[in-house]
């Protein structure tokens, strides 16, 4: 079975406050791809980043990054000097590989206070 | 704009009646997923399809179906609506088996 738990429900910040969104997985697959979304108020989904269970190297997109540690099960999200439009939704998901569906948590919701 | 065009926006039924949500993938795209996202479930993946076939199943109820035609677009068909099935709808596409999903802006179903 498959599970993803993202256990911060909702977070509030100050602008320009660094702020760490948790993912944990779970699965029995030797292969599976994890992602982040993000929902925007306005209620559509945009994808933001793809990691195969392969590669473990952690990646920075301006001012996002991304910690993935099999060791731990984590998928970690950081947003550095946050800012008012980053408040959003986000989603954790993990597809694992083969004939299997797509489970995302729960969602965190993030509050950017200007 | 995510290149997935989901049909109509807006959706407003009573019980017991059927309706068809439609879904234009992103050209180039060959898999197509549906998803559904309540407040007390969140987003539950329902189904995807591959080519035209079908690729993996969620929870997706017995009175729901889907089916993805030659040319890629995909319906999904919810039967016997119940007041439990007023939900966004969304429905995403991606190049290939499990990759990006990009999503389109779904459509709010409510059940009255």
């Amino acid at each position: 079975a498959q599970k993803v738990t993202q256990a911060q429900t909702e977070i509030s910040v100050v602008e320009k406050e660094d702020v760490t969104l948790d993912c944990v997985y779970e699965t029995r697959d030797t292969t599976y791809y994890l992602f982040w979304y993000k929902q925007p108020p306005s209620g559509e989904l945009v994808f933001l980043i793809r990691r195969n269970s392969f590669d473990e190297q952690n990646e920075i997109s301006g001012r996002y990054s991304w910690n993935f540690q099999k060791s731990t099960s984590s998928f970690n999200f950081t947003i550095t000097a946050s800012q008012v439009v980053d408040s959003a939704v986000y989603f954790c998901a993990l597809h694992s590989g083969g004939y299997q569906k797509v489970t995302f948590g729960i969602g965190t919701k993030l509050q950017v206070i200007p | 704009d995510s290149g997935v065009t989901q049909t109509p926006k807006h959706l407003i039924t009573a019980t017991g009646q059927r309706v068809t949500l439609r879904c234009s993938p992103r050209s180039g795209d060959l898999s197509v997923y549906w998803y559904q996202q309540s407040l007390d479930q969140g987003l539950q993946f329902l189904i995807q399809y591959y080519n035209g076939e079908e690729r993996a199943k969620g929870n997706i109820l017995e009175r729901f179906s889907a089916q993805q035609f030659p040319d890629l677009h995909s319906e999904l068909n919810l039967s016997s609506l119940e007041l439990g099935d007023s939900a966004l709808y969304f429905c995403a596409s991606s190049e290939g088996v499990v990759a990006e999903a990009f999503f389109g802006q779904g459509t709010r179903l409510t059940v009255v």
